[in-house]
């Protein structure tokens, strides 16, 4: 059974659409991340909610709207799709506790023609 | 606010080689101090991680990582390297107050068979 899975894989769109990525863990965690990984492989954060509230709101567009509606899921809605936005999204869940590793999802490589 | 330096950006080696991957960070205070691999198109996975304890730890797949408080490095090792290790390597740093994850830019292993 897949931990953390993230639909879809791939998302091929054009410049302004709005689009929506889907993630849920069934591991039981309380935390939830989305990480944005750029063409340089750098990976930063976005968001994270713990138990469907939102506690790291990183320095992000307000075109990015997360969503939880319960513990085990965290959407992300992308208003106005830029060619900036390029790049692969993964999500992650863990416990609460600097100290619980992070489970990671498998991407979603989204590309902006 | 906390930082992460992987100095090595792309590291080729021989099988057999032996591996040191350098990583420092920035923050005082008590932190919590991980390995995460990404394979070729694959999602991050967990190598090992330290929060306490003994500074030698000992993960997945023959890596050890030691903790130098006093450096403030977290230096990733294995004694010699297979061509399956082939990936890109990310320390990551949390602390105590939050799971909020400060990843290093990534080292690009490549090994030659």
């Amino acid at each position: 059974d897949t931990a953390v899975s993230q639909t879809p894989k791939y998302l091929v769109t054009q410049m302004g659409n709005d689009k929506s990525i889907k993630c849920e863990q069934n591991l039981g965690h309380d935390t939830m991340y989305w990480y944005k990984q750029d063409s340089k492989k750098f990976l930063k954060i976005m968001f994270s909610y713990n138990n469907k509230e939102l506690i790291i709101n990183e320095t992000v567009p307000n075109r990015f709207s997360p969503k939880s509606p319960d513990k085990a899921h965290l959407n992300l809605h992308i208003n106005s799709l830029e060619l900036g936005d390029s790049a692969v999204y993964f999500c992650a869940s863990s416990q609460t506790g600097g100290h619980q590793p992070q489970h990671f999802g498998d991407g979603t490589r989204l590309s902006i023609l | 606010a906390q930082s992460v330096s992987q100095h090595n950006h792309h590291v080729i080696l021989s099988e057999a080689a032996s591996l040191e991957l350098g990583c420092n960070y920035s923050y005082g205070g008590t932190v919590n101090l991980f390995w995460y691999v990404q394979y070729p198109g694959q999602h991050l996975q967990l190598l090992l991680k330290y929060f306490s304890g003994d500074p030698l730890v000992k993960g997945i797949k023959g890596f050890e990582a030691e903790f130098i408080k006093s450096k403030f490095s977290f230096n990733l090792r294995k004694p010699s390297v297979q061509w399956s290790d082939t990936a890109e390597y990310f320390c990551a740093v949390t602390t105590n107050n939050f799971n909020k994850f400060y990843f290093g830019s990534g080292t690009k292993l490549n090994v030659k068979p």
